[in-house]
């Protein structure tokens, strides 16, 4: 099983600036890898797939990169609603898993 | 637009069997694949298991003994059902749409809102 890990577990950024989330995968994944942001009491929402690829309707201060082991998710000027907890998940050899999750809060 | 909803009981007793039904609308469970997700409290996500093509069936090993994904085409549902549960089966339930890229069910891109279930006598 391929295990996701995120880093860090909480960060603390101001509205406006900028947020790096990681990713690492205990082995390769190509770039089959997705990224969800959920909001407390919500189910995850698509953000990325294929790595570096918006889902429909995600803004383009999202951003997504890497390949491999190692991913970013990065997320520029940040608005209130950015918010929440933010998960990488694979997709490349079954089971896929997720990562633990970041949760992204106001600084 | 696609809309996911799961349906079924708020607690199951220890060892009886949970069942959960994910009524799917604004596509056809004929295509694609169809997922069952997990959150067990303050906890991150496991993936339970999928159903695609034809009745397809696809688990997660660490639950693969207890575990039924089905689909009805006629309902447009697709159901989950995990047996001899124990406390620690309790979660939010979800169902999702995955997407398939070249016969490889890939990121869920329709969630449903979920469904808590509780593990208790």
């Amino acid at each position: 099983e391929t295990v996701m890990t995120q880093s860090p577990v909480i960060v603390s950024v101001s509205p406006g600036e900028r947020a790096t989330l990681s990713c690492r995968a205990s082995q390769s994944v190509r770039n089959r890898l997705a990224w969800y942001q959920q909001k407390p009491g919500q189910a995850p929402r698509l953000l990325m797939y294929g790595a570096s690829t918006r889902a429909t309707g995600i803004p383009a201060r999202f951003s997504g990169s890497g390949s491999g082991t190692e991913f970013t998710l990065t997320i520029t000027s940040l608005q209130s609603e950015d918010f929440a907890i933010y998960y990488c998940q694979h997709y490349n050899n079954w089971p896929y898993t997720f990562g633990q999750g970041t949760k992204l809060e106001i600084k | 637009q696609v809309q996911l909803q799961e349906s079924g009981p708020g607690v199951v007793k220890p060892s009886e069997t949970l069942s959960l039904t994910c009524n799917v609308s604004g596509d056809s469970i004929t295509a694609l694949s169809w997922s069952w997700i997990r959150q067990p409290p303050g906890k991150g996500l496991e993936w339970i298991g999928y159903i695609y093509y034809r009745g397809t069936t696809t688990y997660n090993p660490s639950l693969k003994s207890r575990v039924t994904i089905s689909a009805d085409a006629s309902t447009n549902q697709f159901s989950l059902k995990l047996n001899s549960v124990t406390a620690e089966d309790t979660a939010i339930y979800y169902c999702a749409r995955g997407k398939v890229i070249f016969g490889v069910v890939s990121e869920l891109d329709y969630w449903g809102q979920g469904t808590q279930v509780t593990v208790s006598s």
